[in-house]
């Protein structure tokens, strides 16, 4: 199985400061049509997950656009250019590249 | 308004059997995979498996810890995925969400499965 690992797990932030989230996988998630389909999460405190960002930098819609998601291969970043109060929850990378599909352990942003 | 709500969930024995719904509605459901993905209480997200559509012949994925034990199934009729999850351990307790597709992009709002004696 891919193994997906996010790094920090804990990311304690100022308000209105940047905060950025890696995630690298075991393996390539360049897929054999091109596309690389690494999507990340925002899972806030006692809701459902909702994708933010698919196929490494595409926005979902409503998404604001402090959000941006980059990367290749098997390097990936999101980042929030402002942090504001509703971003604090539990952000997870996940692969679905290669079956099974997998997410990273999660890291928990709380406000400083 | 796209929607998908679970049912079905509840306190189980280990062993016993218990059969998930989702229904759907503002979605074009036949033309859509259908996964489930669950959560232990405190813990991160596991991608269980999923169903294709009818055109790509309903065939499913599982992932290893449940394969043999779970099933999904989907009646395009109805708009509904099930979740047929047999000889329940006490490590399959979770909330589990389906979710439209293979790529996470709409969930449901998860029913929650507490497998124990």
């Amino acid at each position: 199985d891919v193994v997906m690992t996010q790094s920090p797990l804990s990311l304690p932030v100022t308000l209105g400061q940047p905060a950025s989230i890696s995630c690298r996988s075991s393996q390539s998630l360049v897929y054999s049509d091109g596309n690389t389909y690494l999507n990340w999460f925002q899972q806030r405190p006692g809701q459902s997950p909702r994708r933010l960002i698919y196929k490494v930098s595409n926005r979902d819609s409503g998404v604001p656009d402090r959000f941006s998601g980059s990367g290749s291969g098997t390097d990936f970043t999101l980042k929030i250019s402002r942090v504001e109060a509703e971003d604090i929850g539990v952000y997870y990378c996940m692969q679905a590249t290669h079956w099974p599909y997998t997410f990273g352990q999660g890291t928990k942003l709380e406000i400083k | 308004e796209v929607q998908l709500v679970e049912s079905g969930g509840g306190l189980v024995q280990p062993g016993r059997s218990l059969r998930l719904s989702c229904t759907t509605s503002g979605i074009t459901f036949a033309d859509h995979a259908m996964s489930w993905v669950r959560q232990a209480p405190g813990k991160g997200l596991e991608w269980v498996g999923f169903i294709r559509s009818k055109d790509y012949g309903e065939t499913t994925e599982y992932v290893a810890s449940v394969k043999g034990r779970f099933t999904f199934s989907r009646d395009d009729s109805k708009s509904i995925a099930y979740l047929q999850m047999n000889s329940l351990k006490t490590e399959d307790t979770a909330v589990y969400y389906c979710i439209r597709g293979g790529g996470g992009a709409i969930w449901g709002q998860g029913t929650m499965v507490t497998v124990s004696s």
